[in-house]
């Protein structure tokens, strides 16, 4: 059972457009978002995270948005650079208790041409 | 500041073997994950540390088991090694739990044949 989900495997933006990744979510009980980025034979390094009081957080090039109803975050990188290119990981928490339990989706790897 | 470290990088055993993985946490954190990734399951939860306790553990078989020592420095330990059980583990640190970014090492790559 996913709970976590980022239905695009891959994705492929041309240099300077917008890149949108998506991530949604079944479990109700998640009220903070974590957007992670992951180079080959490097471990995940932290992006952008939001909490379930907000509906947007916005951080120099990356935003990300939480829409709670439709259980459902984006994460907008504007404008792309080909040193965006990497796999993205969408996470959640569910509360205070759960510490630095976080629940991954399965991945988008963003590909970005000059 | 140092990052977080973890040894060895890579590990190659065979099957019924049994291993153990270090962390260091970045200086100063006392909060220490474990996270498993294989191609099929993705990035999976271990279990979490903070002041030598564990706080709380993923959906794993008992024979994953970890501590952390009285510096933060933390140990995953696998026994009875399987095929399957052949991943990228990776050891996440922050100052302490909660809604704090967590930094992960380069990860150790397990091969077990």
């Amino acid at each position: 059972d996913q709970q976590v989900k980022q239905n695009s495997p891959s994705l492929s933006v041309q240099e300077g457009r917008i890149s949108i990744l998506n991530c949604d979510y079944t479990n109700s009980m998640f009220d903070y978002f974590l957007w992670y980025k992951k180079y080959p034979a490097e471990g995940p390094t932290f992006l952008i995270s939001i909490s379930s009081i907000k509906d947007k957080n916005e951080d120099g090039r990356f935003t990300v948005f939480l829409n709670k109803s439709a259980k459902h975050l984006s994460l907008h990188i504007v404008p792309s650079q080909p040193g965006d290119s990497a796999v993205y990981f969408c996470a959640a928490s569910a509360g205070n208790n759960a510490g630095n339990m976080l629940t991954f989706g399965g991945g988008t790897r963003l590909m970005v041409k000059p | 500041k140092a990052g977080v470290t973890q040894t060895p990088r890579y590990l190659i055993k065979t099957r019924g073997q049994q291993v153990t993985l270090s962390c260091s946490p970045i200086s100063g954190h006392r909060s220490v994950s474990w996270y498993q990734q294989t191609p099929g399951q993705g990035l999976q939860f271990l279990f979490e540390y903070f002041s030598e306790t564990q706080r709380n553990k993923g959906n794993f078989p008992g024979r994953f088991s970890g501590r952390q020592f009285s510096n933060s420095r933390s140990e995953m330990n696998v026994s009875t090694l399987e095929l399957g059980d052949s991943a990228l583990y990776l050891c996440a640190s922050s100052l302490v739990p909660g809604f704090n970014e967590q930094f992960f090492g380069p990860g150790t790559r397990l091969t077990v044949l």
